[in-house]
């Protein structure tokens, strides 16, 4: 089976535009989270999305949103990119109601010049 | 918000057994404890949860005192490739959503 895959793997993108990365969740599993990893740091919560509804956000700025297709697959994406946008976004899903643990895709490493 | 707190880094021969550390007092009844560890950026890889009783599985065993305010990772044998940085981890649910709130995490490193 595949895992949660993330696309692309790396980017690089100027100051003040916008971007979108894309995240496969395994199948049957309809939950899909992202988090974003600075350097050094451990991965902070976003956004969690459930048969494509927002459930819950994390302590970002509206400059971040995301959507989950019919498919569970799902996009983030960040306008007006800053400096300190620059990180690791992760991608995670899981089967809710169930006693299992998340499973992370790869990520996509984000560079903001 | 971090709900974990564990030492920065840690060291283990290989062969013997690593514990890891994590302190959570602040955790809720319904919260459930997670780990996971991080190689080189990749991904995190699931390891083991639990909420109240002691749990093991093939890859480790998950040791939560009785007042649930901390817990032991435990690989039984740590190898070379088990070298990574390892999050305790705390499940956060409410009103239909949850998240998980990392720590900084300990970085473990397996000498030959």
């Amino acid at each position: 089976d595949a895992g949660v895959t993330q696309s692309p793997t790396h980017l690089i993108k100027t100051r003040g535009q916008h971007v979108t990365l894309r995240c496969s969740p395994i199948s049957g599993h309809k939950s899909v989270s992202w988090y974003q990893q600075v350097l050094g740091q451990g991965p902070q919560f976003i956004f969690q999305y459930y048969e494509k509804e927002e459930r819950g956000r994390g302590n970002f700025p509206d400059r971040f949103s995301a959507r989950q297709f019919p498919n569970y697959s799902s996009e983030l994406n960040v306008n007006a990119l800053l400096l300190g946008d620059s990180a690791l976004y992760l991608c995670a899903s899981r089967i809710l109601n169930a006693n299992y643990g998340y499973t992370f895709g790869s990520g996509t490493r984000l560079t903001v010049v | 918000d971090a709900k974990t707190t564990q030492p920065t880094s840690m060291d283990c021969a290989e062969g013997r057994a690593a514990n890891l550390p994590c302190n959570h007092s602040t955790i809720s009844g319904n919260e459930y404890v997670y780990w996971y560890r991080q190689i080189h950026s990749q991904g995190p890889q699931y390891i083991i949860h639990g909420l109240k009783n002691n749990e093991t599985n093939e890859m480790a065993s998950l040791i939560i005192t009785e007042d649930r305010k901390s817990s032991t990772l435990i690989l039984p044998h740590a190898t070379l490739r088990d070298t990574a940085v390892y999050y305790c981890i705390v499940r956060v649910a409410w009103e239909g959503s949850e998240k998980l709130v990392f720590g900084k995490g300990t970085k473990l490193t397996v000498n030959p």
